[in-house]
């Protein structure tokens, strides 16, 4: 058990650039949850997948970000056109389905848009 | 829409002085109601899951409890390795049936 593992930990980018984000879970974990933090605040909720599928998108999640996970392994998160209300830690998150579903979060990626 | 409120936002302990936090909140279908600690500059790390008014889990120093309205986290005997901000999230069954809604944590300094 290696953990959730997210790459890059930090991002700094120029308003208007596009930015990837990317999330290695837990091997045998079959859901996978994305999650946005800013300071101060607890996470919010963004997108869900099982498996491949991604079943579920916060209406936080406006047409500027897609989040993708191909053959049901890693995931990414992509935010195209980025602002500087995106600034904040993206926190990636996996579990296993089941009754007592308990979710490990990784380190995060700090987003900082100029 | 679920809720989640957190008490106090801030706490400082001497090393010793044993305390609790407050998680109040409003689900509809209660399906779980889970403490997490949060260090500075990294993710949220699982500490308890409660089910059902009545339910109480231990860890260490921790003990978190849970009623129909709230729970508590409290801690006896705090040490400085303790201090780290802890999050309280509840997953109901309105809605969506996957998504944690989290408060906004309680930061908890214990001083040597």
């Amino acid at each position: 058990d290696t953990g959730v593992s997210q790459n890059p930990r930090h991002k700094i980018t120029k308003r208007g650039q596009n930015v990837t984000f990317r999330c290695d879970p837990i091997s045998e974990h079959n859901r996978l949850y994305w999650y946005r933090q800013t300071l101060g605040q607890g996470p919010e909720f963004l997108t869900y997948f099982q498996n491949e599928a991604q079943l579920e998108k916060s209406r936080l999640l406006s047409d500027r970000f897609s989040a993708e996970r191909p053959k049901g392994s890693f995931s990414t998160l992509e935010i195209q056109r980025t602002e500087q209300g995106d600034s904040a830690m993206y926190l990636c998150a996996s579990s296993l389905a089941g009754p007592s579903e308990k979710l490990f979060f990784g380190s995060g990626t700090q987003l900082s848009v100029l | 829409e679920d809720q989640v409120t957190q008490s106090p936002e801030a706490l400082r302990l001497q090393e010793g002085e044993s305390s609790s936090l407050n998680c109040s909140y409003t689900v509809s279908g209660l399906r779980g109601l889970f403490w997490y600690r949060q260090d500075p500059g990294k993710g949220p790390e699982f500490l308890f899951t409660l089910y059902s008014a009545g339910e109480e889990k231990e860890k260490e120093r921790l003990k978190a409890t849970l009623t129909k309205k709230e729970s508590f986290l409290h801690i006896t005997a705090p040490k400085p390795e303790d201090s780290a901000t802890y999050l309280c999230a509840v997953r109901g069954s309105g809605g969506s049936n996957y998504k944690l809604t989290f408060g906004k944590g309680t930061l908890l300094t214990v001083n040597p």
